[in-house]
C-alpha cells in the first residue's frame, strides 16, 4: 500500500534560519511526490511536485524539496525562512496504479519566530 | 475565475439528518476529489470522478455518496449523518490526475451531534 509519513508534527524556526519539513514515503514503483501548504481556515495550496528528472525540485514562495530514492524521501526546505511560511505543510503521493488516488501525510505545523 | 468554490462553509447536523454538499469549478477540469480533513490528520480521499457521469470510491467512501451530472459540479451527500462524520470537506479539481496539481476550494466544516 502507498503511504506517506511526516516524521514531524511541528517545526520550530528562526526567521533567516534555513528550514527543513521531512517527509518519506512507501510505495511500490516510480512516485509522483508533492507537497502543498495549507494556511489557516483555507484550502490546501500547491508548492511543487516531483515527476520525473532533476532530483532537487524548486517551487513557489522560495521552497524547494529534494527527491531521494535510495532513502525514499522528499524533504522541504528553504534557505531562509520567513514569519508568513509559518502554516501547515503537507506531502502527498499519487498511487502509481491509479494516479488519481492521493495519499496525504498527517501534517507538519511550521511556526517561524521573529 | 472562481476556482473551487464550495457552499455551505459551515454547518451542524443532527445524528441521522442528509444533507449535500456542494461543489463546483469552472476550470474545465475532467478531475474532482473529495477529501475529508480530521483534526490532526492528513486528507484522506472520499469519492474522486474523472468526467461527467464517472465516479469512483477512494480510501474512504462509506457513509457517503457522489454524482457528477456535469464538468462542473461535484456534490457530496451524506444519508444518515453519524459523529464520525465531523470533518473538514475539501473538494479539489485538477486538469490531469497525476502531473498536474489539485486546486482545492476552501472547504466545508461539518459537526454532527
Amino acid at each position: 500500500a502507498q503511504s506517506v509519513a511526516q516524521p514531524e508534527d511541528q517545526v520550530n524556526v528562526a526567521e533567516g534560519n534555513p528550514l527543513t519539513v521531512k517527509c518519506t514515503y512507501s510505495v511500490s514503483g516510480n512516485p509522483y511526490l508533492f507537497w502543498y501548504v495549507q494556511y489557516p481556515n483555507r484550502g490546501l495550496q500547491f508548492l511543487l511536485k516531483y515527476i520525473t528528472g532533476d532530483n532537487l525540485v524548486k517551487g513557489s514562495y522560495g521552497f524547494e524539496a529534494e527527491f531521494n530514492k535510495s532513502q525514499t524521501s522528499f524533504h522541504l526546505k528553504k534557505p531562509s525562512a520567513l514569519v508568513s511560511d509559518s502554516a501547515l505543510y503537507f506531502c502527498a503521493v499519487s498511487d502509481v496504479y491509479n494516479f488519481n488516488k492521493f495519499y496525504f501525510g498527517s501534517g507538519t505545523k511550521l511556526n517561524v519566530k521573529p | 475565475n472562481a476556482g473551487v468554490t464550495q457552499t455551505p462553509k459551515f454547518r451542524i447536523l443532527k445524528i441521522g439528518q442528509s444533507m449535500t454538499l456542494q461543489c463546483a469549478q469552472d476550470m474545465n477540469h475532467n478531475y474532482m476529489y473529495w477529501y475529508r480533513q480530521d483534526p490532526g490528520m492528513g486528507l484522506k480521499l472520499i469519492y474522486y470522478s474523472v468526467g461527467a457521469g464517472i465516479t469512483d470510491k477512494g480510501e474512504v467512501p462509506n457513509g457517503y455518496n457522489v454524482s457528477r451530472s456535469t464538468t462542473e459540479d461535484f456534490p457530496l451527500r451524506l444519508e444518515l449523518a453519524a459523529p464520525s462524520q465531523t470533518s473538514v470537506y475539501f473538494c479539489a479539481s485538477s486538469y490531469s490526475p497525476d502531473t498536474d496539481t489539485q486546486y482545492f476550494g476552501p472547504g466545508t466544516r461539518l459537526t454532527v451531534l
